[in-house]
């Protein structure tokens, strides 16, 4: 069983706000990757890291940014809300011997 | 450009039958393959992955891969209603630690 959690669930606010979406593990997990996924559609790698002070952009072009700071930590933060970044936001871990992504819940988000 | 093909369906089977997904790949150095099933609304769940060719039994769950022919499947014996979600497909390498997914296959088992 993965423990990974993200926080809050659900965000509704307004354009122009700063956000920030919260992921952490238990597990020790040195890796970690942000997903977006909008509903019904496939899945999109936004950033991921290697380890700690490690961060890389993923497939898809964003305007959040990441940090690790910590191992069980990888926050992704939007500096200026636009209605664009409504989306689901998965956090994933990889795990070290199995080679497999266990997902977070998941950060519903919409913009106004 | 690494990727991972599936049909977006819709799949339709009568429950009790044999569901069968399939997906390709166009990387020929991708060493494991994963295959999750999304609930709409929720995470990705992981039911299986697979490493080796041939095939890996797991209950009601089959997965198989050719290297050769770059194809991953998976079955789901005595299908049942409540397993009607997406199925993804994905793909890793060891070099990177990317794992790509394809987009999805919306399955549907029916009453």
């Amino acid at each position: 069983e993965a423990d990974i959690y993200q926080t809050p669930r659900y965000l509704v606010i307004g354009t122009g706000k700063k956000i920030t979406l919260e992921c952490s593990q238990t597990m020790g997990h040195d890796k970690m990757y942000w997903y977006q996924q909008d509903p019904g559609m496939e899945l999109h790698l936004i950033h991921y890291s290697y380890g700690v002070n490690s961060t890389e952009k993923g497939d898809l072009s964003s305007e959040s940014t990441v940090s690790r700071i910590r191992t069980e930590h990888f926050p992704l933060t939007l500096e200026s809300a636009r209605p664009s970044h409504t989306s689901q936001y998965l956090c994933a871990t990889l795990g070290t011997n199995t080679d497999t992504q266990y997902f977070g819940p998941g950060t519903r988000l919409t913009v106004l | 450009q690494k990727e991972v093909e599936q049909n977006s369906g819709p799949l339709s089977v009568p429950e009790g039958a044999i569901a069968s997904l399939n997906c390709t790949y166009s990387d020929r150095g991708s060493q494991s393959f994963f295959w999750y099933r999304q609930y709409s609304g929720k995470s990705p769940e992981l039911i299986m992955f697979i490493y080796s060719n041939g095939d890996k039994e797991d209950g009601r769950f089959t997965a198989q891969l050719n290297k050769a022919s770059q194809y991953v499947s998976l079955l789901i014996r005595d299908s049942q209603p409540s397993e009607s979600a997406t199925y993804l497909c994905a793909g890793g390498m060891d070099r990177d630690d990317k794992i790509i997914f394809g987009k999805g296959t919306r399955l549907h088992i029916l009453p």
